[in-house]
C-alpha cells in the first residue's frame, strides 16, 4: 500500500462547478499535512496547509480526518486557471525541524469552460 | 533572487558520462531536498540535508547518485555513468527550521540521457 494515495482522475469540470479531492494517508502518526498544485511541466507550489480543525482560503477549504486518516480539498466556482494536478502531501514526523515529506502521485483537475 | 534556483534548466547527456546538477536555495533556509520526477510520475525522494546533521540518503537509487551541500547553502546532485532510466525532471526544494510551513521548489533541470 503506498504511504500517500489519491485518485489520479482526471477530474474534468465545467467552470463554475464545485469539486472535492480525497487523498488517504498511512501512517498514522503523520503529522503535517499539505496541498501542493502542479502545473504542466512546472515545480510544485504550496497552495495550502492542511489543520486539523479545516481551514479555508478564498475558494479553497482543507480538512483533516485524523480518525479516518485521510484528507480533502474543496474547490468552489472553478476557473479555468484551477486546472492542474493536485499534490496531498504528508509529513510523517514532526515536520517543523525537518524531515522529508510523503507526496502523493497527484489528482489532475481540468475546468473546461 | 527570491526564490529557490537551479542549473541547469535543461540537461542533455550520453549515456555513461557524469552530470552534475546545482541547486541554491532560499537564503537562511536550513533544509533542502532533491527529488525527481519522470514523466507522468510523482515525485520521488532523493535526498535531504538539515542543518549540519549527516543527510538522510535513504532516497538515492544507486550508488551512482551522491550530492553534497557546502556551507549549508548551495547544493551539487551529482549522477554518474548516467544510464538511460535517469532521464528525469531533478527537483530541489528548501524550507526553514522550526516552523510546519511547506517547501519551496526550484523550477528544476530536466535531465534527458541519450
Amino acid at each position: 500500500r503506498k504511504e500517500v494515495e489519491q485518485d489520479p482522475g482526471p477530474f474534468n469540470v465545467p467552470e463554475g462547478a464545485t469539486v472535492a479531492f480525497n487523498c488517504t494517508y498511512s501512517n498514522s502518526a503523520s503529522q503535517s499535512f499539505f496541498w501542493y498544485r502542479q502545473d504542466c511541466r512546472k515545480e510544485p507550489k504550496l497552495l495550502m496547509s492542511v489543520y486539523s480543525s479545516g481551514n479555508e482560503d478564498g475558494r479553497f477549504t482543507a480538512q483533516l480526518n485524523r480518525a479516518s486518516q485521510y484528507i480533502s480539498l474543496l474547490i468552489r466556482d472553478s476557473k479555468l486557471s484551477d486546472s492542474a494536478t493536485y499534490l496531498c502531501v504528508v509529513a510523517p514526523s514532526p515536520w517543523e525541524y525537518g524531515n522529508k515529506l510523503v507526496f502523493g502521485a497527484g489528482t489532475i483537475l481540468r475546468v473546461k469552460s | 533572487g527570491a526564490g529557490v534556483s537551479q542549473s541547469p534548466s535543461n540537461k542533455v547527456t550520453e549515456k555513461g558520462k557524469d552530470v552534475e546538477l546545482r541547486c541554491d536555495p532560499i537564503s537562511g533556509h536550513t533544509a533542502l531536498y532533491w527529488y525527481r520526477q519522470s514523466l507522468g510520475q510523482g515525485l520521488e525522494f532523493l535526498i535531504y540535508f538539515q542543518g549540519n546533521s549527516a543527510p538522510d540518503k535513504s532516497g538515492l537509487p544507486s550508488d551512482r547518485f551522491s550530492a553534497e551541500r557546502t556551507g549549508g547553502s548551495v547544493s551539487t546532485l551529482t549522477i554518474q555513468r548516467t544510464q538511460q532510466e535517469d532521464s528525469a525532471v531533478y527537483l530541489c526544494a528548501s524550507k526553514t527550521s522550526g516552523t510546519p510551513t511547506g517547501q519551496f521548489f526550484g523550477p528544476g533541470t530536466r535531465l534527458t540521457v541519450l
